[in-house]
């Protein structure tokens, strides 16, 4: 079937260390996005790719960094310099239809992050 | 998220109806989704407008009036099922952005 696969679902990171969460999508879609939620808080943009071997900036980038060496995936790697990195990661991949013509964006069922 | 207000809370009876709005920016506008999210689980679509109106989809409506920056989300014959957060979020230049949410809390 066709979707998006987050991995782990699950994740403790001891402080001061560097973790990467796994996204891959088998949908074809162009464009990939990473967000973050805090608990009872909406969701806010980390990093989005529109196309391979590019992307750029969200709302809060600090912290995290991206790669988009193919388009079927989107690694994020939470990195010690964010110093609260505690939260629900979705990552989300979309046709570029969705930024002007509508099509919807995607989700991939997230993944729990907690700093022991 | 760059200026996309909704309230944060509502509370709502069984079987009523109940509206939640959503304002937001007009710049570099392409369109605005809005998304139904369970707690501790992933966004589902709801609904998408990219012209003034309202669309209709079984219980759910959402209208837009690009020219004011607004948007709303109806629902009728509200379900206890239906208690969740729903998600305001606009497609702008090259990027989507969502709202903090709207908790629903719906009253048996």
């Amino acid at each position: 079937d066709g979707g998006i696969t987050q991995s782990p679902k699950y994740l403790f990171r001891k402080e001061g260390q560097n973790v990467t969460l796994s996204c891959e999508q088998n949908l074809n879609h162009d464009a990939m996005y990473w967000y973050r939620q805090d608990p009872g808080q909406g969701l806010r943009l980390i990093y989005y790719s529109q196309i391979v071997n590019d992307f750029q900036k969200g709302d809060i980038a600090e912290g995290y960094s991206v790669s988009r060496e193919k388009k079927e995936s989107f690694p994020l790697t939470v990195t010690s310099a964010q110093k609260n990195p505690t939260a629900f990661y979705l990552c989300a991949s979309s046709g570029l239809g969705a930024i002007i013509g509508g099509n919807t964006i995607y989700f991939g069922e997230g993944s729990w992050l907690t700093v022991v | 998220g760059q200026n996309i207000d909704q309230p944060t809370e509502m509370t709502a009876t069984e079987g009523a109806i109940v509206q939640i709005n959503c304002t937001y920016q007009t710049s570099g506008f392409n369109g605005l989704f809005w998304y139904q999210q369970h707690a501790g689980e992933a966004p589902t679509f709801l609904s998408y407008n990219v012209l003034d109106g309202l669309e209709e989809k079984g219980r759910f409506s959402s209208f837009l009036s690009r020219s004011k920056g607004y948007s709303y989300l109806l629902l009728k014959e509200l379900q206890m099922k239906d208690s969740a957060s729903y998600l305001c979020a606009v497609s702008r230049d090259d990027k989507i952005i969502f709202g903090k949410g709207t908790r629903l809390h719906i009253l048996p």
